[in-house]
């Protein structure tokens, strides 16, 4: 079964708003979890790295203002997308675990209207 | 800076068919090697990977991928493809430290499979 849990799998949000995104791990901790972004038909682009008790770091040309990295647990990382707008509708994805055992989230589905 | 190169954007096969999607990669030593799957809006799913040894490496649905240092390669094969097998595919590099590391990957193959 699925190890990562990512939540919501689809948001549909107003233009300013904000969207919370949660990656949780199932049944063992990480402290270390993975953000991607994937634009439609492309690929993923790491967004940053989220480290449980530190602040994230986020990769080149990634606005840390605009996405906030939480990782308060364990088990638990959340990245939210603050005044949400329509060029930042994409399909999120978060990871966790070592190397050799990496384990993806479903995604999520973010549509900025 | 590791690097992935998927060279082929879309592929199409006839269902039993044979198939290979390629992957070359760019490191300084010895990389993780991985290949996912991804069905339209759903995440990514781990077909096989790649650390040492063997260096034809079996994997889930009857995919295998084989290693070759001389040609920084790790291309993805499976000798009778199903339609279900219809997906993008992606081929992804890692550093082997030993804990989590950040994956790079390929810009994808899509898969395309006629009845």
């Amino acid at each position: 079964g699925a190890v990562v849990s990512q939540h919501p799998s689809r948001v549909i949000c107003k233009s300013g708003t904000s969207v919370k995104i949660e990656c949780r791990s199932l049944d063992f901790q990480a402290t270390t979890m993975f953000w991607y972004r994937q634009f439609p038909k492309q690929s993923l682009m790491l967004m940053a790295t989220s480290n449980e008790g530190s602040k994230a770091t986020y990769e080149q040309g990634v606005e840390k203002d605009k996405f906030l990295i939480n990782h308060a647990s364990l088990t638990l990382s959340t990245l939210t997308v603050t005044s949400a707008h329509p060029e930042d509708s994409s399909f999120y994805i978060c990871s966790a675990g070592r190397t050799e055992k990496l384990f993806f989230g479903s995604g999520t589905q973010l549509s900025v209207l | 800076a590791q690097s992935v190169t998927q060279p082929d954007i879309h592929i199409t096969v006839s269902e039993g068919a044979s198939l290979e999607l390629r992957c070359n990669y760019s490191y300084g030593a010895t990389p993780y090697l991985f290949w996912y799957v991804q069905s339209p809006g759903q995440g990514l799913q781990l077909l096989l990977k790649y650390f040492s040894g063997d260096t034809l490496v079996q994997g889930i649905k009857g995919f295998e991928a084989e290693f070759k240092r001389s040609q920084s390669s790790f291309n993805l094969r499976k000798p009778s493809v199903h339609w279900s097998d219809a997906a993008e595919y992606f081929c992804a590099v890692g550093a082997p430290t030993g804990t989590a590391s950040k994956l790079t990957f390929g810009t994808g193959t899509r898969l395309q499979v006629t009845l």
